[in-house]
C-alpha cells in the first residue's frame, strides 16, 4: 500500500493562494491521488482526485510530477473558511478503500 | 438527497454495554466504510463493504462487527464496549468505478464510553 507524506501546519494569507504538499514515492501506475479536507469536526470532504494529468474543478488543481511521486493541492483564492486538515490519499488496490494520515493543518489568516 | 445518514449522532455507553451504530445512504452506492477519528488524529478504517452481503476489516477492526445486509445500510456494532473505544464514528459511502470516485461522509457519531 503506498502511504503519503505531508507537512504537519502550514499558513496562508487569505487571498493568497494556498500550496499543499504531499509525498508518495511508493505509489503504483493505476493508483489514484486523492485530497479530501475536515473542516472542525465535521465529516471529511471530497476536493480532487487525479492519476497522471493535471486537474481542477471549482474547488482546487491538482498538480501532480511527472514521476507521480509527489504532488500539490492549490487553492487559488484562500478564504478563512478554508482552514481545515487536508488529507493527501492514495487509493488503495481495485477495493476502493480510502487510508487516511495524519494531514496538514492549514491556517488561513486575514 | 440525505446522502449519507448516521444514527445516533451522540451516545454515551456504560463499559461493557453493547450498541448498534447505523448508516444510511440512498446513492446507491455499492462501497460502505466505517472509520473511527480519536482526538487530534486522522481517520482510522475500521471495517468496509465492496457490496451487499459482503465486509472485510481495515486497519483496526478488533472490537467490532459490522453486517450489510442491504446496500443502503452499513451497520456498526459493538458487542461489549470499552473506554478505549470512546471516539467519533463517521461512515461513507462511494461509487465503483475504475477510474476513481469521491467518497460521501456523514457528519459522525460522538460515542463516549465510561
Amino acid at each position: 500500500d503506498a502511504k503519503t507524506t505531508q507537512p504537519p501546519s502550514m499558513d496562508c494569507a487569505e487571498g493568497r493562494a494556498a500550496n499543499l504538499p504531499c509525498n508518495h514515492s511508493t505509489i503504483s501506475g493505476n493508483e489514484y491521488v486523492y485530497w479530501y479536507r475536515q473542516i472542525h469536526s465535521q465529516g471529511p470532504q471530497y476536493i480532487i482526485h487525479g492519476l497522471k494529468n493535471n486537474e481542477t474543478n471549482e474547488m482546487a488543481s491538482l498538480i501532480i510530477t511527472e514521476d507521480r511521486k509527489s504532488s500539490t493541492l492549490i487553492l487559488p483564492h484562500a478564504t478563512l473558511r478554508d482552514t481545515a486538515v487536508y488529507y493527501c490519499i492514495v487509493r488503495v488496490g481495485s477495493t476502493d478503500k480510502l487510508i487516511f494520515g495524519t494531514g496538514t493543518r492549514l491556517q488561513v489568516f486575514p | 438527497n440525505a446522502g449519507v445518514t448516521q444514527t445516533p449522532k451522540f451516545r454515551v455507553l456504560k463499559t461493557g454495554q453493547s450498541m448498534t451504530l447505523l448508516c444510511a445512504q440512498d446513492m446507491n452506492h455499492e462501497y460502505m466504510y466505517w472509520y473511527r477519528q480519536d482526538p487530534g488524529m486522522g481517520l482510522r478504517l475500521i471495517h468496509y463493504s465492496v457490496g451487499e452481503g459482503t465486509t472485510a476489516k481495515g486497519e483496526v477492526p478488533d472490537g467490532y462487527n459490522v453486517s450489510r445486509l442491504k446496500k443502503q445500510n452499513f451497520l456498526l456494532g459493538l458487542e461489549s464496549a470499552a473506554p478505549s473505544q470512546t471516539s467519533v464514528y463517521f461512515c461513507a459511502s462511494s461509487l465503483h468505478r475504475a477510474r476513481g470516485t469521491e467518497a460521501f461522509f456523514g457528519q459522525g457519531t460522538r460515542l463516549t464510553v465510561v
